[in-house]
């Protein structure tokens, strides 16, 4: 059992199209972040969120704590926005923090 | 400013060497974690670092990784003995503190074992 579930694990739109990447996790977490990863590139971290709504130009993240759930927007996709994008939550537990990532939403963008 | 660096790039070892992989920081950030890549998956934490201590090594997977940060900035990760299944990319990122900050990614040293 995955304690972080992507969906959906790989994604093709059209230029212009809104695009919803979801991110459900198992249990109670002091932070969700929402990475972004470029073909043979460094990660990037895009958001952090504990609770609420971010917006960050064309990306928009919100997080639902009581329905353990984390969406990612992307208004207006170009293909510049084609990448993996990575939901991760830092989990709270007796022992510290543990960190878990999901798999991954691989973004195709066409032009 | 300069973001978190790490070194080598890519790293080709023969299986039963030991192996040491750096990350340097960002300045200040007092926290600092390692995570593992392997192909087509999404990373898994190996182990994390508030100042110069190992906060949580619960990821690390066996006996043969041992990581260590003696002055709270730069940090080495060391596999001895390395196996064919060590490949991965390694990731370290650093944050201003532990838990709900931010963090910032190096780029990743490639390792290969043969």
């Amino acid at each position: 059992k995955n304690e972080v579930e992507q969906s959906p694990q790989n994604l093709t739109a059209q230029e212009g199209e809104f695009i919803t990447i979801n991110c459900s996790y198992s249990v109670g977490i002091s932070a969700l972040h929402w990475l972004q990863q470029h073909p043979g590139g460094g990660i990037v971290s895009l958001f952090m969120l504990s609770s609420g709504k971010k917006k960050h130009g064309r990306l928009i993240a919100t997080i639902n704590i009581q329905e353990k759930h984390s969406s990612l927007h992307i208004t207006a996709s170009h293909p510049r926005d084609s990448a993996v994008y990575i939901c991760a939550v830092i989990l709270k537990a007796n022992t510290g923090n543990q960190f878990y990532f999901g798999t991954g939403t691989s973004l195709t963008v066409i032009p | 400013g300069a973001g978190v660096s790490q070194t080598p790039s890519n790293k080709v070892t023969e299986k039963g060497k030991y192996v040491e992989l750096r990350c340097d920081p960002i300045s200040g950030h007092t926290a600092l974690y390692w995570y593992r890549q392997s192909l087509g998956q999404g990373p898994e934490f190996l182990i994390y670092f508030q100042g110069t201590g190992a906060a949580d090594d619960s990821g690390l997977p066996n006996d043969r990784f041992f990581a260590v940060r003696p002055e709270g900035s730069v940090s080495t990760l060391k596999i001895q003995r390395t196996e064919r299944g060590d490949s991965a990319v390694y990731l370290c990122a650093s944050s201003l503190g532990q838990g709900a900050y931010e963090q910032y990614f190096g780029p990743g040293t490639r390792l290969t074992v043969t």
